[in-house]
């Protein structure tokens, strides 16, 4: 059963440009959520999507903007790249049914802004 | 606003030694609760995770204890072995909002 899949694993970004970051969930999981997490620090709350919706936003930018396809897959775009958006970002998938609930992370991507 | 805080930044513990990590929570709202693991360049790992229906819950070598009373948890691994060495981030979560809230993270270094 594959977890959480991100792609790519390392990118790096020249100040000014966009990125597009890729994430697959867990088989059985329809929510999506974004972490930036700076070296040292823990993960900081991006935003989540549901139902190709986005549900709820942490303090980001609008520079930070994403999408969720109809089938849970997600993507983060990050505009007009700032040196301090250098981190991993993580996507954590999640499905909550009843007393059932699930929270599971991807490896990161580790974004470079030179 | 909410918050998740760990009572110490780093922890050196000798191999073969238990470890305890402690985690504060602020929302009482929060019904669930997970322990994650994080090596240097990767993702967060699940350790374990507990409910805010139990007090307690047991894994391989790890143990969660959950204090609602006071909003505290911790984790505690027994023998610590040199591939314990992370970073140990706790974190709570609101399932009915599914907001998920971490704290800075523990570093554990275990020395051999």
């Amino acid at each position: 059963d594959a977890g959480v899949t991100q792609s790519p694993t390392h990118l790096i970004k020249t100040r000014g440009q966009q990125v597009t970051l890729r994430c697959s969930p867990k088989s059985g999981h329809d929510t999506v959520s974004w972490y930036q997490q700076a070296l040292g620090q823990g993960p900081q709350f991006i935003f989540q999507y549901y139902e190709e919706e986005e549900r709820q936003r942490g303090n980001f930018p609008d520079r930070f903007s994403g999408h969720q396809f109809p089938n849970y897959s997600s993507e983060l775009n990050v505009n007009a790249l700032l040196l301090g958006d250098s981190a991993l970002y993580l996507c954590a998938s999640s499905f909550h049914e009843g007393e059932d609930y699930g929270y599971t992370f991807g490896s990161g991507t580790r974004l470079t802004v030179v | 606003g909410e918050s998740v805080g760990l009572h110490l930044p780093t922890l050196s513990v000798q191999e073969g030694d238990n470890s305890i990590i402690n985690c504060a929570y602020s929302n009482s709202a929060s019904d669930y609760f997970i322990w994650y693991k994080q090596e240097s360049g990767k993702g967060p790992q699940f350790i374990i995770d507990i409910r805010s229906n139990m007090d307690k819950r047991q894994g391989q070598r790890v143990t969660v204890l959950l204090n609602k009373t006071v909003k505290h948890l911790s984790l505690q691994i027994a023998a610590t072995q040199p591939g314990d060495s992370a970073v140990y981030f706790c974190a709570a979560v609101r399932t009915s909002y599914d907001k998920v809230i971490f704290g800075p993270g523990t570093s554990l270094s275990v020395i051999p």
